[in-house]
Parts: C-alpha cells; sequence; structure tokens
C-alpha cells in the first residue's frame, strides 16, 4: 500500500462512452500526476498538478480531460476515446513538483473496443 | 532540458549473480535522481533516491546506486539477485524546476 488508490482497477469501454478515472491520495502531498503506460513503450506524463493547479499538460489530447477539485483528489475525464489509448493509466503524488519522490497507485487498467 | 538513458530494455541474470541495471542522465541544473521498481500489474515503488547528500545511496531489498557526477551515471546494483527481483526498473531524474523524467525502463529477468 503506498497511500494512492486508484478506482477503477480494470475498465473496458466503448468509443462513444464517457468515463472518468479516480485517484485519491492520503499522504497529505501538493502535487498529483496522471501518466500512461502502454505495452513497449516509454512511461508518459500526461498531467502535472501543484497545489490544485495544472502545470504541465504534455500535449495530451483533448478527449482527456483532468480536474483536480483538492490536492487528495485527481480525475482524469474521458470521451470519445480511440483503441490506441488502451493502456495501463497510473496516478502519482508527491510532496511537491520537482525534487521530491513519487508515489504510484496501483493504476487503472483501460481497454477501449 | 533533461534525459535519462537506460542501456539495456532487457537484463537477464542467473539467481545469486551480481545485478547491474544502467542509468546514465544529462541535466542542466544539479539533478534528483530516483529508481523505481515495477511489478506485474501494480504501480511504480520507490527503491532508493539520490538528493546530494552522500553519492552511494542504499536502498529497499538490497539494491544501492552509485552517484557519479563525472560519468553523468546512476547505476543500480545489487550482489546476488533473487528470483524476486524480477521485475520492470526505471530510473528517473527531477529538478527543482518541478520536471520529471523516466527512462524507458529495464526488464531483469533472473534465472534459476
Amino acid at each position: 500500500e503506498t497511500g494512492v488508490t486508484q478506482t477503477p482497477r480494470h475498465l473496458v469501454m466503448g468509443m462513444t462512452n464517457k468515463k472518468s478515472l479516480k485517484c485519491e491520495q492520503h499522504l497529505g502531498h501538493n502535487a498529483m500526476y496522471w501518466y500512461k503506460q502502454s505495452a513497449k513503450k516509454p512511461l508518459e506524463l500526461m498531467f502535472v498538478y501543484n497545489f490544485k493547479e495544472q502545470t504541465e499538460n504534455n500535449s495530451v489530447p483533448s478527449r482527456f480531460s483532468p480536474e483536480c477539485p483538492n490536492s487528495s483528489h485527481l480525475f482524469l475525464h474521458l470521451h470519445t476515446l480511440q483503441p490506441e489509448d488502451s493502456a495501463l493509466y497510473l496516478c502519482a503524488s508527491s510532496q511537491e513538483s520537482g525534487r521530491h519522490e513519487q508515489y504510484f497507485g496501483p493504476g487503472t487498467r483501460l481497454t477501449v473496443t | 532540458a533533461q534525459s535519462v538513458t537506460q542501456l539495456g530494455s532487457h537484463v537477464s541474470v542467473s539467481e545469486g549473480a551480481l545485478v547491474l541495471l544502467r542509468c546514465n542522465y544529462s541535466s542542466s541544473v544539479p539533478p534528483y535522481l530516483f529508481w523505481y521498481v515495477q511489478y506485474p500489474n501494480q504501480g511504480l515503488q520507490l527503491l532508493l533516491k539520490y538528493t546530494s547528500a552522500a553519492t552511494l545511496v542504499k536502498g529497499i531489498n538490497g539494491f544501492e546506486a552509485e552517484f557519479k557526477k563525472s560519468e553523468t551515471s546512476f547505476h543500480l546494483t545489487k550482489p546476488s539477485a533473487h528470483m524476486s527481483d524480477a521485475a520492470e526498473y526505471f530510473c528517473a531524474v527531477n529538478t527543482n524546476a518541478g520536471k520529471s523524467t523516466f527512462g524507458d525502463g529495464t526488464t531483469l529477468t533472473v534465472k534459476p
């Protein structure tokens, strides 16, 4: 247990569906991250929030929409996804963005059909 | 700009043998360096970190890494591999500016 939880752990959705991924951290951290991990590809940073403000959007398509209502919660809203979006989506948190290590959740395995 | 290069996407060792996973970085400012491990169907877990204190850093599960500024390296080692060490390992570099960069990962296989 790292103190970062993600729900759901598995999600299958059609290309016309709308769904949301949820991440919650119980560590008192101020920075939260979304990563995409695809088979045979490097870990891709998608979004960074520091003190609830988005500080990085790594050229992510608009069909992915993040939301950070407070420092403990992070959402990733999904709509009209493509099959190539199927991947493991990892959430992480750290004390602040920068020199601190990150604590990762177990991930949501997303399959787009 | 900063970057991380992990040499060797796959490393295979025999149980009991030395583990050496290579990581080279580039950074225009003093870096903070990390090694993470990922077991199947799990998130990444911190193994160890370098934050400008001692250059030889000890981590969990018997792993250690040495920061060598002259070689811009932060290689991960373990004297004797266990079957349970089989996993994917990621090197990462952070800066105070808030940027985190991960290497492509190295899959470690341990043969009985």
